[in-house]
Order: C-alpha cells, then structure tokens, then sequence
C-alpha cells in the first residue's frame, strides 16, 4: 500500500496569511501515460462530505477559489492557501488514486489564530 | 450534474451483513469509477473499493474478504455489502465518483451494536 503522510497535524494561521500543508507518499503516484500526479486534496468541514479541491497533484475543481493551489513532484506534494479566510477552517486530505487500495493522509486541522 | 445519495439502515448488529445503496442522480452509472469510502468517528478516510462501470470491481485487502460491491444499471444504483460486521465498521459511509472522486454522497452513518 501507498503511505501518504501528511504535516502539520494540526495548524492555526491568521486570517488572510499563508497556509501551507504538506503531503508525502511512500512511493511515485507519476501517471507515465500522461506524466501526472494521481493525487488529489480535499477540504471536509464539520458534519459535511469531503470536497475535492484539487486533483493530478496541482489541476484546480471547478469553482474552488483560486487562492486554493496544488503543486510537488516525486513523493512531496503540497497544497497552499495563498490568503486565509474564516470559511477555509477545516480538516484537509490528501489521497492518491495510483494504485489500489487508495489511500489518504491521516488530515491536516486548520484553524484561525 | 451528477448527485449520489447513500441510504440503508442506520443500527446493524454484530455479526450480521450491512448493506447499503447509492443512488445517482443527473447522469448515468454507465461510466466512471464508484467507490465507497468509509470514516469511522473522528477519524480519517478509508477507502473501501470500487466498481467500474462494466462491473469489474476492487477491493481494499484489509476487507476484501467482508466486501461485495454491485452495480444495477436499470436502478441507476450502487450497492454495498459488508458482512460479519463488528463495532469497528461503526462509520460513516459515503460513496463517490471517479478516482479523484469529483463527486460525494452527503454519507449515511451506520453503527453497529446489539
């Protein structure tokens, strides 16, 4: 199985700074066919389903703001909140579909300082 | 646009077989991925396995052995089975679509106790 293991746990920003979280896999998600990244990050607020935000590693979802990016190569990826808002506190994931089973990081809690 | 709606009981007991349906809504199952993912309480994310849309399926190894995934096409539904439940499949289940899974069910929690 893929590990992915995610950094910080938990971390609290102000508003309107930059958030950075972090993603490791324990081997390549490359897609050789198209040299992509099969790895996707998703945002999950309390009592609600996960959101895709981002998918083949830096390829943003229709209608997520555009201060949410993706980017990393290799085994590093990283998600980044260029300005933090009050409506971006939530658990955050990574999860690569390179192989089965899928897996995701154990989430990133953000918070406001 | 497409919409999945999970359903099923939300009380099993120990031992028996959960069984669970997603409803898709706005476009047909007669393409893409369908997983089923799980998220006991508090906790993270675990994928469960899929179907693909000419019936083949995956299963994650830690339950492949508990796990039956089934399309029915004229329903427009996924199913899901899990047998010989323990309180450990106590979670919330959702199903979703494609690998990068675009699309997810709002969830259905199911606990299982006596």
């Amino acid at each position: 199985d893929i590990v992915m293991t995610q950094s910080p746990d938990s971390l609290a920003v102000s508003l309107g700074e930059r958030v950075t979280v972090n993603c490791k896999s324990s081997q390549r998600v490359l897609d050789s066919s198209n040299n992509k990244n099969r790895l996707a990050w998703f945002q999950q607020k309390p009592g609600q389903p996960p959101k895709l935000l981002i998918y083949w590693a830096s390829t943003r979802e229709s209608g997520v703001p555009d201060r949410f990016s993706g980017s990393g190569s290799g085994t590093d990826f990283t998600l980044t909140i260029s300005s933090l808002q009050a409506e971006d506190v939530a658990v955050y994931y990574c999860q690569q579909y390179y192989s089965t089973p899928y897996t995701f990081g154990q989430g990133t809690k953000l918070e406001i300082k | 646009q497409v919409q999945l709606q999970e359903s099923g009981p939300g009380l099993v007991r120990p031992s028996e077989t959960l069984s669970l349906t997603c409803t898709v809504s706005g476009g047909s199952i007669s393409t893409y991925y369908w997983s089923w993912i799980r998220q006991p309480p508090g906790r993270g994310l675990e994928w469960i396995g899929y179907i693909f849309y000419t019936g083949s399926t995956n299963y994650n190894p830690s339950l492949e052995s508990r796990v039956t995934i089934s399309l029915d096409t004229s329903k427009n539904q996924i199913s899901l089975k899990l047998s010989s439940v323990t309180a450990a499949d106590t979670a919330v289940y959702y199903c979703t679509k494609r690998g990068y899974m675009d699309v997810w069910g709002k969830g259905t929690t199911v606990t299982v106790s006596s």
